[in-house]
């Protein structure tokens, strides 16, 4: 099944730009869906949009669509999500996963989750 | 975009017990719709896809059923692993594979 590993925590300013990262091993990572889910603190889950990095095909959510970017490197097996000016209310847990359906409609594993935290 | 409605909100089940939990969508996602768990501090975890079909590794006290708008998760006898908050999502609405709001289940 491989296995998603996430960069570490940040903490940034309003306005700041971030680039998070997800490195994929044992699998053939072009191939397979990722997917960036959010979770705001003490709250569920809410699915970003994901890509395919072979041909990097992306969808992104209507409620994310122009806040954030996604993006894929196949040639070092890594995915992307970054912001250009980041604010308060984009702090939350960040995870990617891998597509275990078909069509990126299901996901696993998931990596371990990337905290950011923005405040003045 | 479809909303996925979980309920209850919070359950509590005694060790050994049956655990029900239900999520409702606003519309029909025919049979694309996975639960996953997600135990405190850690990442989700696939349990179910395909309303009933258990993702590798799901023990086999955990099942779901349901199909269109309303579906269930049970677990047969709850183990003490098993507290966490469970999520449903649909994946039949592109591009927006919306989640639940998550029940969190407890030990009573």
């Amino acid at each position: 099944e491989g296995q998603l590993v996430q960069s570490g925590s940040e903490v940034k300013k309003p306005g700041e730009s971030l680039k998070i990262s997800c490195e994929g091993s044992g699998y053939s990572f072009p191939n397979y869906w990722i997917v960036w889910v959010r979770q705001m603190p003490g709250k569920g889950l809410e699915w970003m949009g994901m890509i395919y990095p072979a041909t990097s095909d992306i969808r992104y959510s209507p409620s994310f669509q122009g806040q954030v970017i996604i993006s894929a490197d196949k040639s070092i097996n890594t995915a992307y999500l970054q912001w250009s000016s980041l604010k308060a209310s984009d702090s939350g847990m960040y995870y990617c996963a891998r597509e275990y359906c078909s069509g990126g409609r299901c996901y696993s594993p998931w990596g371990q989750g990337t905290l950011v935290t923005v405040s003045s | 975009e479809i909303v996925m409605t979980q309920s209850p909100a919070t359950l509590s089940v005694s060790p050994g017990e049956r655990a029900t939990l239900s999520c409702r969508a606003s519309q029909s996602v025919n049979s694309d719709l996975a639960w996953y768990q997600q135990r405190p501090g850690q990442a989700p975890r696939l349990l179910i896809y395909a309303v009933s079909t258990r993702a590798t590794g799901t023990p086999a006290r955990f099942s779901g059923s349901g199909s269109g708008t309303e579906f269930t998760l049970t677990i047969s006898s709850l183990q003490s692993e098993d507290v966490a908050v469970y999520y449903c999502q649909q994946y039949n609405d592109r591009p927006s594979y919306t989640f639940g709001q998550g029940t969190k289940l407890e030990i009573k």
